[in-house]
């Protein structure tokens, strides 16, 4: 059964970096079938996927264009986990991140297993 | 704003039908995936690739689609069944690859 862990502060100050870790068990961030994904939730914008990373020989990054000039995800195979970066942060980011797989085929992909989720609260 | 939309709440008598449904135009190419969000809690898959269930998810969740319509029904609604629901899909175009509705909060009566 695979299990995504998430760990971070959850209050961050305005313009500074919203840093949350997801440490996966039972699959490889290294597979090449699946990707690793950052989702948040918040009452203003709902569910917002922000972007992933994934190996198919090389390592591979996508991020949602609104977010691209702020947000960094990455890989670090020696812990098996993904981190997810966000920097500039303002109270607009404030939201549940949660860390999901996603699997699947062709047209019918879908996040699978999710982290527990992490409240980052932007605030002085 | 999504490009997936959703009916913000719906309500069903316990042991009735009911019927969520979910609009998009990515949902004439892509497969709808169907996810039950609990309070505290992270979302859940109920439904993929337009129809099937991940083990352990009761078969009284079924999925169909039609056009740029999908479809989740609860045949026979428990109070267990009160939750959140999501409809997600990949989209071709835009500024995200992968989007999801607005939500459906269902309650059982």
């Amino acid at each position: 059964q695979v299990q995504l862990q998430q760990s971070g502060p959850g209050l961050v100050k305005p313009s500074q970096t919203l840093s949350v870790t997801c440490a996966i068990s039972g699959d490889s961030v290294s597979s090449n079938s699946v990707t690793w994904n950052w989702i948040r939730q918040s009452p203003s914008r709902g569910l917002e996927w922000l972007g992933r990373t994934y190996y198919r020989s090389k390592w591979y990054r996508d991020y949602a264009l609104s977010l691209e000039s702020r947000i960094t995800i990455n890989p670090d195979t020696s812990k098996n986990q993904f981190s997810l970066q966000l920097s500039s942060v303002t109270p607009e980011d404030t939201a549940v991140y949660f860390c999901a797989r996603l699997t699947g085929e062709v047209a019918a992909y879908y996040f699978d297993f999710w982290g527990q989720g992490t409240l980052v609260t932007v605030s002085s | 704003s999504s490009e997936l939309t959703q009916d913000p709440a719906v309500s069903v008598a316990l042991g009735q039908t009911v019927r969520i449904t979910c609009q998009g135009d990515s949902l004439t190419t892509y497969s709808a995936t169907w996810y039950q969000q609990k309070p505290g809690q992270a979302p859940v898959v109920v439904i993929f690739g337009k129809k099937s269930r991940p083990a352990g998810i009761p078969d009284r969740f079924s999925g169909s689609s039609l056009g740029n319509t999908a479809s989740l029904t609860i045949t026979g609604a428990q109070a267990e069944d009160e939750a959140d629901y999501y409809c997600g899909s990949r989209v071709s175009s835009g500024n995200r690859p992968w989007v999801f509705g607005g939500g459906t909060k269902l309650t059982v009566l």
